[in-house]
């Protein structure tokens, strides 16, 4: 069955340094993948998504993602955090189930940022 | 610009009590889903509905119940046999049959039981 892993429930970062989110997907044919953010009591906003070519995808907001077919991953980077990155943040994999247009997400990584 | 609104924003329910969420799309998506959020469990998926008048169960529908009457309408009820409701709500919508395109999200609406 597919799923998707984040290893990773928190993580705290200062100002500033550089953040690696870790995704890993288990999936048996060439998958659709998302990265999502929430701030609280907010929805769910879309970062950035691979589905073909270029395995280094460019987001919003400085984000960027590398999709690693022989690690079965998908971990999202930025280089330098900002304050208001502190947030929770989901990968999915999509999938077509019965018709639908089915999206998989993982557990989340909640995202603090010190001053 | 088009969306997804989702109201009230805060909902309070006595024990006992049916309420009902809105979620309101004019994305022209056929597709469109209910969420439950809890902390520490990410979303879980309450129902979904692919075309008017249709709709699946999703992993936890127990206590819910949902209509489609309209392709741009997909209300929750959260009904009395639901024991622990209190818990952030998403909607979301999407085209059918297009892996590349994701979800698109409402704001949520937040439940709590008085």
């Amino acid at each position: 069955a597919q799923s998707v892993t984040q290893p990773d429930i928190h993580i705290t970062v200062s100002e500033g340094a550089s953040l690696e989110l870790r995704c890993n997907y288990s999936y048996g044919a060439t998958p659709y993948l998302f990265w999502y953010v929430q701030s609280p009591g907010q929805g769910l906003q879309l970062l950035l998504k691979y589905f073909s070519g270029d395995t280094l995808v460019q987001g919003i907001k400085g984000f960027e993602a590398e999709f690693k077919r022989s690690q079965s991953s998908f971990n999202l980077r930025k280089p330098s955090v900002h304050w208001s990155d502190a947030a929770e943040y989901f990968c999915a994999v999509a999938r077509i189930s019965g018709g639908y247009n089915k999206l998989i997400f993982g557990a989340g990584t909640r995202l603090a940022v010190h001053p | 610009d088009g969306g997804i609104t989702q109201s009230p924003k805060y909902l309070f329910r006595k024990e006992g009590q049916n309420v009902t969420l809105s979620c309101e799309q004019n994305l022209n998506h056929d597709a469109m889903y209910w969420y439950r959020q809890d902390p520490g469990q990410g979303l879980r998926l309450i129902y979904y509905s692919q075309i008017v008048n249709d709709f699946q169960k999703g992993d936890i529908a127990e206590g819910y119940s949902v209509s489609r009457e309209k392709k741009e309408s997909f209300p929750l009820t959260v009904t009395s046999a639901q024991k622990n409701p209190t818990a952030f709500y998403l909607c979301a919508s999407s085209l059918l049959g297009q892996l590349n395109y994701g979800y698109t999200f409402g704001s949520g609406t937040r439940l709590t039981v008085v």
